[in-house]
């Protein structure tokens, strides 16, 4: 799992509020990712990184923001949590040079 | 735009019996081609890739196999076992050229082998 952890691993919270959700990494592996899983339609990317504060746009980013200020950590804020954003989010890391991308274990996130 | 189209979205087989997995792709820039497993509550895992340079790989009872000209790879299971039940995605990458590597994935097919 290339040491990947998640935080938190479940979250509840109200439509209106932010939500900060953080991927920690233990391998120094130069990209990452956040993907959002949805019943019927599969793992959908959020955003990415390739590099420290180099970050970039995915499939369905509106709504979402990312920050990475130091190699191992990912940070994905939703600024005003809405109810279209409860989800399963992953987050993945991978090593320059190889192609596998390794995933963390998730955090469920509901929005009421 | 679905750039990867899987099927079937479930699958029941019996136990020593092939699972068969589908996908297609509509962008002839991907270069690799992996499946990732997931079980219930965990991240997906990556089980097997394969590279358009090849038609086919395979890995213990895991089968990859490529047909490039129809822009189609799909995932076999031989001799399924219990375990193997999970859901299966395929997905797609672009790996050079600035892409960043980044996977689009199909919509997932939940394999369920019953004993």
């Amino acid at each position: 799992d290339a040491g990947i952890t998640q935080s938190p691993r479940h979250k509840v919270t109200e439509t209106g509020t932010p939500v900060t959700l953080r991927c920690h990494q233990t391998e120094n592996h130069r990209y990452m990712y956040w993907y959002r899983q949805d019943p019927g339609h599969g793992l959908r990317l959020i955003h990415y990184s390739y590099g420290v504060k180099d970050t970039d746009k995915g499939e369905v980013s509106d709504g979402y923001s990312v920050s990475r200020s130091k190699t191992e950590d990912f940070l994905l804020t939703l600024e005003s949590a809405t109810s279209s954003q409860t989800s399963v989010y992953f987050c993945a890391t991978k090593a320059g040079g190889v192609e596998t991308q390794y995933f963390g274990p998730g955090t469920r996130l509901l929005v009421l | 735009q679905q750039q990867v189209k899987q099927s079937p979205q479930s699958l029941i087989v019996q136990k020593g019996g092939i699972s068969i997995i589908n996908c297609a792709y509509e962008n002839t820039a991907f270069d690799y081609f992996p499946w990732y497993q997931q079980f219930p509550g965990k991240g997906p895992a990556l089980l097997i890739a394969i590279r358009p340079d090849v038609s086919e790989k395979k890995e213990g009872r895991f089968t990859i196999s490529f047909n490039k000209s129809a822009k189609q790879f799909s995932l076999h299971i031989m001799d399924s076992q219990p375990g193997d039940s999970a859901t299966y995605f395929c997905a797609a990458s672009k790996g050079s050229g600035g892409s960043n590597y980044k996977l689009t994935f199909g919509k997932g097919t939940l394999l369920t082998v019953n004993p």
